[in-house]
């Protein structure tokens, strides 16, 4: 059973950098999937913010291309998220998933961590 | 970008009752589209991929149909656990993938 954790701080001051980091057990960051971040600010849906494979491929919401770099240490089967320049609207519960290789649907998630901007 | 929309924002149902959630595309999808279901304080869990294949250990009561731009969420006989909220996701034009807004199912 795939399990992902995240970490990370809980709170971000208004222009800094958010970064978290996604922990992969249970299977092999290595195998055909793609590791993905989603994020859901209080009370609203959900947004696929990106994702990343083993090879090091990324693909990136274009609405957050500008501000976002996921990377993956593979010595340590986990990935990363960092988003920069952020305001008080990036403040969300980020969750980390998997989506297997061509399918496109998350078959496992996170449980989730919050975000707050704010100084 | 392909954008999700879902209707109802609410659906007050009463245990026992069937509950009919919508899902429409911008574009056509094809039966590229999964389900979702997200209960407060959880992260959402895999109902149904490829518009009407359920996943995993997800009972029969819940069924997906429909292709293209126009797709529906049965559930048909509510459980006390199955008041949630649903997301539709379209994988079809991906990346991005992209999500409805979602549809809460309350008790009625």
């Amino acid at each position: 059973q795939v399990q992902l954790q995240e970490s990370g701080p809980g709170l971000v001051k208004p222009s800094g950098t958010l970064s978290l980091t996604c922990a992969v057990s249970g299977g092999s960051i290595s195998s055909s999937n793609w590791w993905s971040w989603v994020r859901q600010p209080p009370g609203k849906g959900l947004e696929w913010i990106g994702e990343i494979y083993h090879s090091g491929s990324t693909n990136y919401n274009p609405s957050l291309k500008s501000r976002v770099t996921i990377s993956v240490d593979k010595s340590k089967s986990q990935f990363s998220l960092k988003l920069s320049s952020v305001t008080a609207a990036d403040t969300a519960v980020y969750y980390c998933a998997r989506v297997k290789w061509s399918s496109g649907w998350v078959d496992y998630w996170g449980q989730g961590t919050l975000v707050t901007v704010s100084s | 970008e392909i954008v999700m929309m879902q209707s109802p924002a609410t659906l007050s149902v009463s245990p026992g009752e069937r509950a009919t959630l919508s899902c429409r595309a911008s574009q056509s999808v094809n039966s590229n589209l999964a389900w979702y279901q997200q209960k407060p304080g959880q992260a959402p869990r895999l109902l149904i991929y490829g518009a009407s294949t359920r996943a995993t250990g997800i009972p029969a009561r819940f069924g997906g149909s429909g292709s293209g731009t126009e797709f529906t969420l049965t559930i048909s006989s509510l459980q006390s656990e199955d008041f949630a909220i649903y997301y539709c996701q379209q994988y079809n034009n991906w990346p991005p993938l992209t999500f409805g807004g979602g549809t809460k199912v309350e008790i009625k």
